[in-house]
């Protein structure tokens, strides 16, 4: 079973249309997080939820809206797209003592 | 504040060569230190960690990285490298509820 799993892997659409990516981790971890890694593959941390809490929310546009409805999920909804979205997103996860598990990443292009 | 350079971001090595990939770190409290690989088109695996205890920590795939507190580094290395080899390094320092990674280096071994 795959640990952090997400969906799509892959996203094209155009500028101004709303997306969701989902993230679905069986870990039993307490944190999950989204991160942005741009063409030049730089990892940027963009938000980070504990026990469906946020805690972490990095300088991101307020078109980026996560929703995590329980422990195990952490979603990521984009509202009016735009070219510079463009970009790989991973889903992460981590419990104590442990590094991450990443997801296989989603790959969103706009068009 | 918490940051982390690796200082190569690209480095061509033919196989059998040795490896060293460097990584600095800038945290105040107690570290925990990791490195992950990403092959092409892949998500991030990690490779080893370090939390306490022997500097020297071996990982998979025959890599190893040494904490050198007084320098602030945890280097990244392999005795003799394959063309599997060929990937993108991500060194991190886990700060409060995140981590923090460095740009990555991109790694080329030629057979």
């Amino acid at each position: 079973d795959t640990a952090v799993s997400q969906t799509p892997k892959y996203l094209v659409t155009q500028m101004g249309n709303d997306k969701s990516i989902k993230c679905e981790q069986n870990l039993g971890h307490d944190t999950m997080y989204w991160y942005k890694q741009d063409s030049k593959k730089f990892l940027k941390i963009m938000f980070s939820y504990n026990n469906k809490e946020l805690i972490i929310n990095e300088t991101v546009p307020n078109r980026f809206s996560p929703k995590s409805p329980d422990k195990a999920h952490l979603n990521l909804h984009i509202n009016s797209l735009e070219l510079g979205d463009s970009a790989v997103y991973f889903c992460a996860s981590s419990g104590q003592g442990n590094g991450y598990t990443f997801g296989s990443g989603t790959r969103l292009t706009v068009v | 504040a918490q940051s982390v350079s690796q200082h190569n971001h690209h480095v061509i090595l033919s196989e059998a060569a040795s490896l060293e990939l460097g990584c600095n770190y800038s945290y105040g409290g107690t570290v925990n230190l990791f490195w992950y690989v990403q092959y092409p088109g892949q998500h991030l695996q990690l490779l080893l960690k370090y939390f306490s205890g022997d500097p020297l920590v071996k990982g998979i795939k025959g890599f190893e990285a040494e904490f050198i507190k007084s320098k602030f580094s945890f280097n990244l290395r392999k005795p003799s490298v394959q063309w599997s080899d060929t990937a993108e390094y991500f060194c991190a320092v886990r700060g409060t509820y995140k981590y923090i990674f460095g740009t990555g280096t991109r790694l080329k071994v030629l057979a």
